[in-house]
């Protein structure tokens, strides 16, 4: 079974703050992508990655796929409170979805 | 809103009982996805309907079952419902039948609560 670890689990910031979370595995990918949840509703698509070592920008999120795709970054620059939720990726395998457990994250404001 | 509709919001209900879950996909997509999403275990894909057949199997239980009918909706069964069953249970969809390829849209899904 191919698994995602994300980390941190749990990350607590203020507002303004920069923040990275990582999304790992030792299993290639073929491309991954990014989701952000919010408290009572489904997951929405952020992002897609293909190209190892490819970097896409969302205004303030910057997604990095791993040159060996089998990783990925999440970096948020000046964090907002409606940045708040639980961030999952989830790694395309076999025509699936594979998804990490996800990092939570709260901007205090 | 992404378009796609679940129902019931909640559902509490005792172990050994049966449940229905109900999940209509977007206008035009043929493709319908469950999922179970839990605290230690994270969002874990179940299954998937494309058009009316089933496409691709994931860590869905034997006491669990689903099927889309011709209208697209999709049903989630599951039965002799035990404690550790409790969790948001997800339906999701998209426009084509690879589950890797096309952006899957996500309902609000639905808290089972297992008592």
């Amino acid at each position: 079974t191919q698994l995602l670890e994300q980390s941190p689990q749990f990350l607590s910031i203020q507002e303004g703050e920069n923040l990275t979370v990582y999304c790992n595995s030792s299993s290639v990918f073929s491309s991954l992508q990014w989701y952000r949840q919010e408290p009572g509703e489904g997951p929405v698509l952020l992002v897609t990655v293909v190209t190892g070592g490819e970097v896409k920008k969302l205004k303030r999120l910057t997604f990095q796929f791993g040159d060996a795709r089998k990783d990925s970054s999440l970096h948020i620059t000046a964090a907002q409170p409606g940045d708040t939720g639980l961030y999952l990726c989830a790694g395309a395998s076999d025509e699936k979805l594979v998804f990490g457990k996800g990092t939570k994250l709260t901007v205090n404001p | 809103d992404s378009g796609v509709t679940q129902t019931p919001k909640h559902l509490i209900t005792a172990t050994g009982q049966r449940v229905t879950l109900r999940c209509s996909p977007r206008s035009g997509d043929l493709s319908v996805y469950w999922y179970q999403q839990s605290l230690d275990q994270g969002l874990q894909f179940l299954i998937q309907y494309y058009n009316g057949e089933e496409r691709a199997k994931g860590n869905i239980l034997e006491r669990f079952s689903a099927q889309q009918f011709p209208d697209l909706h999709s049903e989630l069964n599951l039965s002799s419902l035990e404690l550790g069953d409790s969790a948001l249970y997800f339906c999701a969809s998209s426009v084509g039948g690879r589950g890797d390829a096309y952006e899957q849209y996500f309902g609000p899904g639905t808290r089972l609560t297992v008592t």
